[in-house]
């Protein structure tokens, strides 16, 4: 079946440091891979995604690459910020049936601090 | 992007006992709403996945007698843990699919059973 592995956290990092938090998936043929930020109290948001191998989702200075060869959907961010502070969560969704269902990793908790 | 809402945001209660969690789009109409539990440090795991005025469809291991699922209108479903007991304390989150099939999602639930 599919499933998305990530980084344990939590994460932590000062201001302005370069963040990657590595995600590698598990899935038959060309699944969409999203990633998803928790901020304290809120629901989980799409940060950004991308639906075929080589894509590239980007959103608020965060980029995240389809690699088919490597099964990865690594994020990164060149600079972060306090407010980044939050869970990030990479997700799939499959193509072989299953509708709009996502298969989520387990989280990793970024901390970034001055 | 579009508002989804639960309630109560958390909760405790005494074993075998029966609780109601809610979840709303407050501004677009949920054609199809999802429960996930998710334990700490642990993925989002779907529990069913349910269609406006049409009968949950859950997912393998979990009990539909016990998790009863409502999703009478297309801006309200309802999850009911009925005879709650230690094991179901967790954190339940919902999410709402609008017609472009983006997943917008709650804030959860913390469900604490004494």
């Amino acid at each position: 079946g599919n499933s998305v592995t990530q980084m344990e956290g939590p994460v932590t990092l000062s201001e302005e440091a370069f963040l990657t938090i590595n995600c590698t998936y598990t899935a038959t043929g060309y699944p969409s891979l999203f990633w998803y930020v928790q901020y304290p109290g809120e629901g989980l948001q799409l940060l950004l995604k991308a639906t075929k191998a080589d894509d590239k989702g980007s959103n608020k200075g965060f980029e995240a690459t389809y690699r088919k060869e490597t099964t990865s959907f690594h994020l990164e961010k060149g600079s972060v910020q306090v407010s980044d502070s939050a869970v990030y969560f990479c997700a799939l969704k499959g193509v072989t049936g299953g509708g709009n269902k996502l298969t989520f990793g387990t989280g990793t908790q970024l901390k970034v601090e001055l | 992007g579009a508002v989804v809402s639960q309630h109560p945001s958390w909760v405790i209660c005494k074993s075998g006992t029966s609780v109601k969690i809610e979840c709303r789009s407050l501004d677009f109409q949920a054609t199809t709403m999802f429960w996930y539990r998710q334990f700490p440090k642990q993925s989002l795991m779907l529990m069913a996945t349910s269609n406006e005025g049409s009968k949950a469809t859950y997912e393998q291991g979990v009990e539909k007698d016990k998790f009863l699922i409502n999703h009478a209108s297309l801006t309200l479903s309802t999850l009911t843990v009925t005879s709650a007991h230690p094991e179901d304390s967790s954190f339940y989150i919902c999410s709402g699919t609008s017609g472009n099939n983006e997943q917008f999602f709650g804030p959860g639930t913390r469900l604490t059973v004494l």
